[in-house]
């Protein structure tokens, strides 16, 4: 079965870039998405179709996809910006495959 | 616009039925996926439903005990769960599919398999 794999941990200072990476075998074929989620809270998507903002998501987050990875970046961080990020894609067009989730911290 | 029920406490070995109402969009137009996260753990795909729901998809542990469902006409998706195990511990949520992604979700309603 596919697998999507992320690092468990990303630290970043305020008002740095935080780059988040989703390894899977040609994952560049495929469409990758990318949730946030607080503690408590469900998730929120943040990007789609690799790189494309759902409103109300700020434009400090950006994504790519090529190859075997794709990668959120998050410009300027902001202490809100702390939370668990999620990569997904879709497997064979019939299942969904999630990462493992990264924990961002913003210190 | 998507709020999930039904979750509880049951028995290993048991059943339960959780329902997701949709409002504020054609329910009828979208897959709709479950998704769960285990106490602490990451998400977890359950299982799809095509709009009309002559396609399901699951995940392989949940073949043969788990069953998406919807009414269209009662904007409703429906997951049966039996045969439960500890396992399955999880806060459940229902997620709109646009596209490839999930662009809505529910609140989530957890379920808790124990004796």
């Amino acid at each position: 079965s596919y697998e999507l794999t992320q690092p468990h941990s990303v630290s970043v200072s305020p008002g740095q870039t935080a780059s988040i990476t989703c390894s899977g075998d040609k994952l560049g074929n495929k469409y990758a998405s990318w949730y946030q989620q607080k503690p408590g809270q469900s998730p929120v998507l943040v990007i789609y179709q690799d790189n494309k903002r759902p409103s109300g998501i700020p434009e400090r987050f950006s994504g790519s996809n090529s190859g075997n990875t794709a990668t959120l970046t998050i410009s300027g961080t902001q202490a809100m910006d702390e939370a668990d990020y999620y990569c997904q894609a879709w497997d064979n067009n019939t299942h969904v495959v999630f990462g493992g989730g990264t924990k961002l911290t913003v210190l | 616009q998507l709020v999930a029920s039904g979750g509880g406490l049951v028995q290993p070995g048991g059943s339960l039925r959780l329902s997701c109402a949709a409002s504020a969009f054609t329910f009828s137009s979208y897959w709709m996926s479950w998704v769960r996260q285990a106490p602490g753990k990451g998400l977890e795909w359950v299982a799809n439903i095509k709009q009309d729901g002559s396609e399901k998809y699951y995940v392989d542990f949940v073949k043969g005990r788990f069953t998406i469902s919807r009414d269209n006409a009662k904007n409703s998706l429906y997951l049966q769960m039996n045969s439960l195990r500890a396992e399955d511990t999880a806060v459940y949520y229902c997620a709109r599919v646009n596209s490839v992604e999930y662009d809505y979700w529910g609140q989530g309603t957890l379920v808790t398999v124990s004796s």
